[in-house]
C-alpha cells in the first residue's frame, strides 16, 4: 500500500538552532512531494514542493527540503528556527497514478523553544 | 497563492440535525475540490473529490448519503452532514486546485470544527 511516514510525533528545537522534520514515503514511480504547515484551528498552508530537477527545493518562510530518491525521503529543514515556526507539519505525496489525490503523513508537531 | 474560503469555521449542533459547510475559491475557478476529515492528532483523511457539474467521487468507507456533496459552480462546493451524530464531530477541511497557476498544489480552506451534542 502507498504510504507516507513521519516517524516523529513531535520535534523540539531551541530557537536559532537548525531543524529537521523527517518524511519517508512508499510509493511506486516518481511521485510529487509536498510539505504543508498547519497552525491551530486553521487549514493547511503550502510550504514547498518537489516535482523534478534539483533535489534541494526552497520554499516559504526559509524552509527547504531535500529529495533523496534512494532513501525515498523528503526531509524538511531550516537553518535557524524561529519560535513562530511552531506548528504542525505534514508531508504529502501525490502518486502519479492517483489523479489529483494526495496522501498525507500523520503530521509532526514542531516546538521551537525560546 | 490562491485563496480558499470555508464557512462556518465552527458549528455546534444537536444530534439528528443537518449541517452544511461551504467551500469557496475566491480568486480562481476550481473544477475539482476535495473534502477531508481530520481527527485529533491524526492526519487528513480524504473523504471525497467534488467535481463541478457532476457527482462527487467518494473514498472507500465514506457514506455518500451521510456526507452529501454538491459542486454547483466553479467556485463553490458544499458538504452537508446529514442527521449528524456525536461520532461525526471532527475537523472538516476543503481544498481546491487552481489549474491556471500551479496545477500540483492544493490550496486549503481554514477548516470547520463540527461539534455534535
Amino acid at each position: 500500500a502507498q504510504s507516507v511516514a513521519q516517524p516523529e510525533d513531535q520535534v523540539n528545537v531551541a530557537e536559532g538552532n537548525p531543524l529537521t522534520v523527517k518524511c519517508t514515503y512508499s510509493v511506486s514511480g516518481n511521485p510529487y512531494l509536498f510539505w504543508y504547515v498547519q497552525y491551530p484551528n486553521r487549514g493547511l498552508q503550502f510550504l514547498l514542493k518537489y516535482i523534478t530537477g534539483d533535489n534541494l527545493v526552497k520554499g516559504s518562510y526559509g524552509f527547504e527540503a531535500e529529495f533523496n530518491k534512494s532513501q525515498t525521503s523528503f526531509h524538511l529543514k531550516k537553518p535557524s528556527a524561529l519560535v513562530s515556526d511552531s506548528a504542525l507539519y505534514f508531508c504529502a505525496v501525490r502518486p502519479l497514478n492517483r489523479d489529483d489525490k494526495i496522501i498525507f503523513g500523520k503530521g509532526t508537531r514542531l516546538h521551537i523553544l525560546p | 497563492g490562491a485563496v480558499v474560503s470555508q464557512h462556518p469555521s465552527r458549528v455546534i449542533c444537536k444530534s439528528g440535525t443537518s449541517v452544511k459547510i461551504e467551500c469557496r475559491s475566491l480568486d480562481f475557478q476550481a473544477t475539482t475540490m476535495f473534502w477531508y476529515r481530520q481527527f485529533p492528532k491524526q492526519s487528513l483523511m480524504l473523504m471525497a473529490t467534488s467535481n463541478e457539474g457532476s457527482k462527487a467521487t467518494y473514498e472507500q468507507g465514506v457514506e455518500k448519503d451521510k456526507f452529501l456533496i454538491n459542486h454547483a459552480s466553479l467556485t463553490l462546493s458544499t458538504l452537508t452532514v446529514t442527521s449528524a451524530h456525536p461520532e461525526d464531530s471532527s475537523f472538516y477541511i476543503c481544498s481546491a486546485r487552481d489549474l491556471t497557476r500551479e496545477t500540483h498544489i492544493q490550496y486549503f480552506g481554514a477548516g470547520t470544527r463540527l461539534s455534535v451534542l
